[in-house]
C-alpha cells in the first residue's frame, strides 16, 4: 500500500514560470510532511516541512500548501531557476505508536526548468 | 564537518556475493536509517535504529541484515546478493525521533549497487 503518492514522475516548465509539484498521502496518522529534493549522485536534501495543523509554510520562492481534508499537499515554486531542475520527494511523518517518526516517502517528481 | 559518509561509493556484485555497506555519521545522531531508491518506487526504508545497539526491520527488510555496534555507524549487509537488489542505497540520520519538527534527515550521497 502506497501511503504517499507522487502521481506526476515528471514536469516540464519555463524559467520564471511557476512549478507545482504534488502529492496525496493515505496515512491519516501523518503529522508532518517534508519535501526533499535530490540532484543526481546526491543524496536528498531537506527543503521544507509543514505541520498538519497548518495549511501553508513559506520559505523564501518555496511555499507548501496542505489541503488535510483531501489529504493532498503541494510544492509551489515562484520564479522556477533551472537550478531547481532535480527530483522532488515528498514525505509523511509517522508519529504514532512505535513509528519512531519514520519517514515514508513518495515516488519523486523530475522538474526540469528550462532557461 | 562531513555529515554523512557512505562507503562505498559504487559496487558490482555476482549473485550469491555478500558485501557490507557502511554508513558513518559525525553529530552524534541518535537515530539512523537505510532506505533504497528505485525507479518509480521512490524511498523504501529497509531497516532503522533508534540508538546504539538497537535495530528494527522497515518496509523492505527481506534479504538484510543490519548492526549498530557503534552510535556513529550503521552497517547494511547483504548475506547472498540477488538481481532484485540492484538498487541506489541511502543512509540517513536523525537529531530527534521526530524529523519533521527538526530539518528531517541528513543522507548520505548514496552507494549505487548492480547484482549480475
Amino acid at each position: 500500500d502506497q501511503q504517499v503518492k507522487q502521481n506526476s514522475p515528471s514536469l516540464s516548465v519555463q524559467e520564471g514560470r511557476i512549478s507545482i509539484l504534488n502529492c496525496d498521502y493515505t496515512n491519516s496518522m501523518f503529522d508532518y510532511f517534508l519535501w526533499y529534493k535530490k540532484y543526481p549522485a546526491e543524496g536528498p536534501t531537506f527543503l521544507i516541512s509543514i505541520s498538519s495543523i497548518k495549511d501553508k509554510n513559506e520559505d523564501g520562492r518555496f511555499t507548501v500548501f496542505l489541503n488535510k481534508s483531501a489529504k493532498h499537499l503541494s510544492l509551489h515554486i515562484v520564479p522556477s531557476q533551472p537550478g531547481d531542475s532535480a527530483v522532488y520527494f515528498c514525505a509523511g511523518q509517522d508519529a504514532g505508536g512505535t513509528s519512531y517518526g519514520k519517514l515514508t516517502f513518495g515516488q519523486g517528481t523530475i522538474l526540469t526548468v528550462h532557461p | 564537518n562531513a555529515g554523512v559518509t557512505q562507503t562505498p561509493k559504487f559496487r558490482v556484485l555476482k549473485t550469491g556475493q555478500s558485501m557490507t555497506l557502511l554508513c558513518a555519521q559525525d553529530m552524534n545522531h541518535e537515530y539512523m536509517y537505510w532506505y533504497r531508491q528505485d525507479p518509480g518506487m521512490g524511498l523504501r526504508l529497509i531497516h532503522y535504529s533508534v540508538g546504539e545497539g538497537t535495530t528494527a526491520k522497515g518496509e523492505v527488510p527481506d534479504g538484510y541484515n543490519v548492526s549498530r555496534l557503534k552510535k556513529q555507524n550503521f552497517l547494511l549487509g547483504l548475506e547472498s546478493a540477488a538481481p532484485s537488489q540492484t538498487s541506489v542505497y541511502f543512509c540517513a540520520s536523525s537529531q530527534t525521533i521526530l524529523p519533521g519538527q527538526d530539518h528531517g534527515y541528513t543522507f548520505g550521497s548514496g552507494t549505487r549497487l548492480t547484482v549480475v
